[in-house]
C-alpha cells in the first residue's frame, strides 16, 4: 500500500522568501510522485512529476522538488514567494504498475503575507 | 483543446435521494478517474476507468457506483445520500495505457451538497 504524509497543514511565509512544503511517501514499488496545487473553488494543476528520471524536478511557476530515495522524500521548493502562490498544495503518489491511481496527501495551505 | 470538463458545477440534495455527475475527458484520453475531497482533506480515489472497464475501485460502498461510454466520458452516481457525501467531486482523464503511467489532468468538480 501507498501513503503520503505531508508536514505542516500551514506554512507562512513572507513575499520574497523561501517556500518549503514537505512530503514523505511510502510506496512498496518505486514511485511516481507529483505535486498538484488548487486554488480556491477549482480543481487540481499539476505542478510538476517525478517519473524515475532526473531526481531533480522542475515545474510551473518557478518551483522544483527533489526525490530522495533515502530519505523517501519530495519536498517541494521555491526560492521567493509571490502572492500569487497563495493556494492548497499537495503531493500524490502513483505506483508505476499501470492504471495509475493516486493517493494524495491531507494538503499544505501556503500563506503568503506582504 | 478543452480541458476536463464537469457538470453539473453545484448541486443540492436531500439525504436519501440520488444524484448523477458527468464528466467528459481531455480529447484523446481514454482513461477517466472519479475523487471525493472533502472539505479540508486531500482528494480520495473512487474509480478508475480505461477503454470502458473498471481498473479500479477504491474504499468506497456500493452506494456508488460509475460507468464509461463509448466517447470515454462518465458518470458517476450515488445511491440513497447521505450527509457525508458532501463534498467535491473530481474527475481526472489521462492517456493511461497498462504498464504506463501518465499525468492526471483535473476538471474543475461538482461541490455536491447533501442536506
Amino acid at each position: 500500500a501507498q501513503s503520503v504524509t505531508q508536514l505542516g497543514s500551514h506554512v507562512s511565509v513572507s513575499e520574497g522568501a523561501l517556500v518549503l512544503l514537505r512530503c514523505n511517501y511510502s510506496s512498496s514499488v518505486p514511485p511516481y510522485l507529483f505535486w498538484y496545487v488548487q486554488y480556491p473553488n477549482q480543481g487540481l494543476q499539476l505542478l510538476l512529476k517525478y517519473t524515475s528520471a532526473a531526481t531533480l524536478v522542475k515545474g510551473i511557476n518557478g518551483f522544483e522538488a527533489e526525490f530522495k530515495k533515502s530519505e523517501t522524500s519530495f519536498h517541494l521548493t521555491k526560492p521567493s514567494a509571490h502572492m500569487s502562490d497563495a493556494a492548497e498544495y499537495f503531493c500524490a503518489v502513483s505506483e508505476n504498475s499501470g492504471y495509475s491511481t493516486l493517493t494524495f496527501g491531507k494538503g499544505t495551505m501556503l500563506l503568503v503575507s506582504p | 483543446d478543452a480541458g476536463v470538463t464537469q457538470s453539473p458545477t453545484h448541486l443540492i440534495k436531500t439525504r436519501g435521494q440520488h444524484v448523477t455527475l458527468r464528466c467528459s475527458p481531455i480529447s484523446g484520453h481514454k482513461s477517466v478517474s472519479w475523487y471525493q475531497q472533502v472539505l479540508g482533506q486531500g482528494p480520495q480515489f473512487i474509480f478508475q476507468y480505461y477503454e470502458k472497464e473498471e481498473r479500479g475501485r477504491g474504499n468506497f460502498p456500493d452506494r456508488f457506483s460509475a460507468r464509461q461510454f463509448p466517447n470515454y466520458s462518465s458518470e458517476l452516481n450515488v445511491n440513497a445520500l447521505l450527509l457525508g457525501d458532501s463534498a467535491l467531486y473530481l474527475c481526472a482523464s489521462s492517456l493511461n495505457a497498462a504498464g504506463v503511467t501518465y499525468e492526471q489532468y483535473f476538471g474543475p468538480g461538482t461541490r455536491l451538497t447533501v442536506t
